[in-house]
């Protein structure tokens, strides 16, 4: 019940692209689901997080849906650059409690 | 630049040994959580403190330990070191429902 399960484990968008990544979850409890961007040998940085009275949250080209009754969230990175190469994670909490991460997403963004 | 710091940034050790990870939160923030990161097992969430209380325990191991001093800076105990337990720590802060801010991580060699 504790889980986030995250989808693909790795991805391979061409720049200018839509990158997207799918994370399900099992807790209704869970009430903050955030994504994180980490590159190699540097912590996660929190990218958008969304709470689950929203359908949707657009920040630049970071979009995250999020479907309560599937119990499923997404990201979406619009116009995909080379920057944006790096592993994304997902995670949902409950309150101010720990968050739960998802296994991470491999994210390659060739020119 | 999260706000959150950490020291030391490496730490090369031998089996047996034992070390102390330091973290400082953000300013203001009163929960601390630390994570181990490895290669096969993602983000893995250790503990969490907050205003000097233990909040929740994680997989942690009963060699590690953890504590939160009255400034809100903590420190993660990591005894009778294994090879297996090397390995990203990252240390994270939050306020509360704003947000969970990673630092920039120590990378444990265990010889």
């Amino acid at each position: 019940q504790q889980q986030v399960k995250q989808s693909p484990q790795s991805l391979i968008v061409q720049k200018g692209g839509i990158s997207i990544i799918n994370c399900a979850y099992e807790n209704t409890a869970f009430d903050y689901f955030p994504w994180y961007q980490q590159f190699p040998g540097k912590g996660p940085a929190l990218l958008i997080a969304i709470r689950p009275d929203v359908s949707e949250k657009k920040e630049g080209r970071f979009t995250i849906s999020f479907n309560k009754s599937a119990k499923q969230f997404s990201l979406h990175i619009m116009d995909s650059q080379p920057g944006d190469s790096a592993t994304y994670f997902c995670a949902a909490s409950y309150s101010t409690d720990k968050l739960i991460f998802g296994t991470g997403t491999r994210l390659q963004v060739f020119p | 630049d999260s706000g959150v710091t950490q020291t030391p940034k490496h730490l090369i050790t031998a089996t047996g040994q034992r070390v102390t990870l330091r973290c400082s939160p953000r300013s203001g923030d009163l929960s601390v959580y630390w994570y181990q990161q490895s290669l096969d097992q993602g983000l893995q969430f250790l503990i969490q403190y907050y205003n000097g209380e233990e909040r929740a325990k994680g997989n942690i191991l009963e060699r590690f330990s953890a504590q939160q001093f009255p400034d809100l800076h903590s420190e993660l105990n990591l005894s009778s070191l294994e090879l297996g337990d090397s390995a990203l720590y990252f240390c994270a802060s939050s306020v509360g429902a704003g947000g969970v801010f990673f630092g920039p991580g120590t990378r444990l060699t265990v010889l």
